[in-house]
């Protein structure tokens, strides 16, 4: 199974700071068609995952352009800028090149 | 408006089998796929399987044999059985809606949460 490896676990932020998380798989994301399939989900408390970028990039219907999604082959990254206090919650990556699909274990953002 | 509502039981006895319905609305279970993924309390995300528009279905191998998908079209309605049930089931179970070009989950419902109780 591939490995998805998120860091930080827990990532204290100002509000309207910037922050980055990390995702690393252990093999590459990249599809026999040429596409890589990584997303990124935020999971508010109490509440399902909601998606933010698909395919790496791409951010899905509504979601503000303070969240902007990069990366290639098996290094990824979620960058948030100028935080808000809806925000707040457990970020994951999940891929979806290879089966079965796994997530990376989360990285909980909260107020510094 | 795409929705998905899981329902079950709350309480599962050891070694039984648990029964989920994942009811759909907002679209096709022929156009869209169905996928279902389980979080243990305070933990992660872990994909368990996959319900096909074209009616196939996917397992995560870590389910073995305990796993079995199914739909009824008709109802607009995906199923979920696992048997054998362990303490380490213990879990919220979404159904979440996939999008088969993008390779995504884009809308997941609410969850049903489940305690197995020996």
């Amino acid at each position: 199974d591939v490995l998805m490896t998120q860091t930080p676990v827990s990532l204290p932020v100002s509000l309207g700071g910037q922050v980055s998380i990390s995702c690393r798989s252990s093999q590459s994301l990249v599809h026999s068609d040429g596409n890589t399939y990584l997303h990124w989900y935020l999971q508010k408390p109490g509440q399902s995952p909601q998606l933010l970028i698909y395919r790496v990039s791409n951010r899905f219907s509504g979601v503000p352009d303070r969240f902007s999604g990069s990366g290639s082959g098996t290094d990824f990254t979620l960058k948030i800028s100028r935080v808000e206090p809806e925000d707040l919650g457990v970020y994951y990556c999940l891929q979806s090149t290879h089966f079965p699909l796994t997530f990376g274990s989360g990285t909980k953002l909260e107020i510094k | 408006q795409v929705q998905l509502k899981e329902t079950g039981p709350d309480l599962v006895q050891l070694t039984q089998t648990l029964s989920i319905t994942c009811t759909v609305s907002g679209f096709s279970l022929t156009t869209y796929n169905v996928h279902w993924v389980r979080q243990p309390p305070g933990k992660g995300l872990e994909w368990m399987g996959a319900m096909w528009n074209g009616g196939g279905t996917d397992y995560n191998s870590a389910f073995k044999s305990r796993l079995s998908i199914s739909r009824d079209t008709s109802k607009s309605q995906v199923f979920l059985k696992m048997n054998s049930l362990q303490t380490d089931d213990t879990a919220k179970y979404f159904c979440a809606r996939h999008r088969g070009g993008h390779r995504v989950m884009d809308a997941w419902g609410q969850g049903a949460s489940v305690t197995v109780s020996s």
